[in-house]
């Protein structure tokens, strides 16, 4: 079964506007992945962040990480038309598994217009 | 420029065949992975291979096979014991397994579809 949940499941903002999206799991994790799927297409990862960290930014991008509500949160600010995509988040439960094993989510349809 | 190449693009099965879907990195990775996504699904975990001639089933392996005869190449075989091959087939490397907090690298999909 699959971990994790995004929420919701669909989006819709005007260009400029402020997305956010949610991701919940089950299990502990070492840490969580968030990547974006154009469609057709196959992942791009965006952003990775471990167990024992809070938050992190990339560009205009912010994740969060709340590991005792086991959630995440994906804020991407000022969104462009080429944000539109579908979003999924990915737990890394570690080596507890003997690799790496990623488990995703069911994902975010995001449509930004212009 | 370094990637994963996943051919063809779209694939046809008739039934009873067995048809090979093909994965090549350039990116020097151990690691290799095939995922099947169904419409409106996340992605499940078929096969994996840590190294050079081993692989493991993942949660749903029933009906595929694969091989991993060089570490660039990873191809996936639907065989006609799938019975609901149609989906869309990603295949993706990471470094190696003893690397921790690292991403996965995809290719850009192969679809399947059933005549």
């Amino acid at each position: 079964s699959q971990q994790g949940e995004e929420d919701p499941q669909a989006l819709s903002i005007q260009e400029g506007e402020n997305a956010t999206m949610n991701c919940s799991y089950k299990t502990s994790i070492n840490n969580l992945q968030w990547y974006r799927q154009n469609s057709g297409r196959g992942l791009v990862h965006l952003i990775l962040i471990r167990s024992n960290e809070r938050e992190k930014h990339s560009g205009r991008l912010r994740v969060t990480l709340d590991t005792s509500k086991k959630s995440s949160s994906l804020l991407i600010t000022a969104s462009r038309a080429a944000d539109t995509a579908s979003y999924f988040c990915a737990t890394d439960a570690g080596w507890s598994t003997g690799f790496q094993k990623l488990v995703f989510g069911t994902g975010t349809r995001l449509l930004v217009s212009p | 420029d370094g990637g994963i190449t996943q051919s063809p693009k779209y694939l046809f099965r008739k039934e009873g065949q067995n048809v090979t879907l093909s994965c090549e990195q350039n990116l020097n990775h151990d690691a290799m992975y095939w995922y099947r996504q169904d419409p409106g699904q996340g992605l499940r975990l078929i096969y994996y291979s840590q190294i050079v001639n081993d692989f493991q089933k993942g949660d749903i392996a029933e009906g595929y096979s694969v091989s991993r005869e060089k570490k660039e190449s990873f191809p996936l075989t639907v065989t006609s014991a799938q019975k609901n091959p149609t989906a869309f087939y990603l295949c993706a490397s990471s470094i190696d397994r003893s690397t921790l907090n690292q991403p996965q690298h995809f290719g850009d999909g192969t679809r399947l579809s059933i005549l």
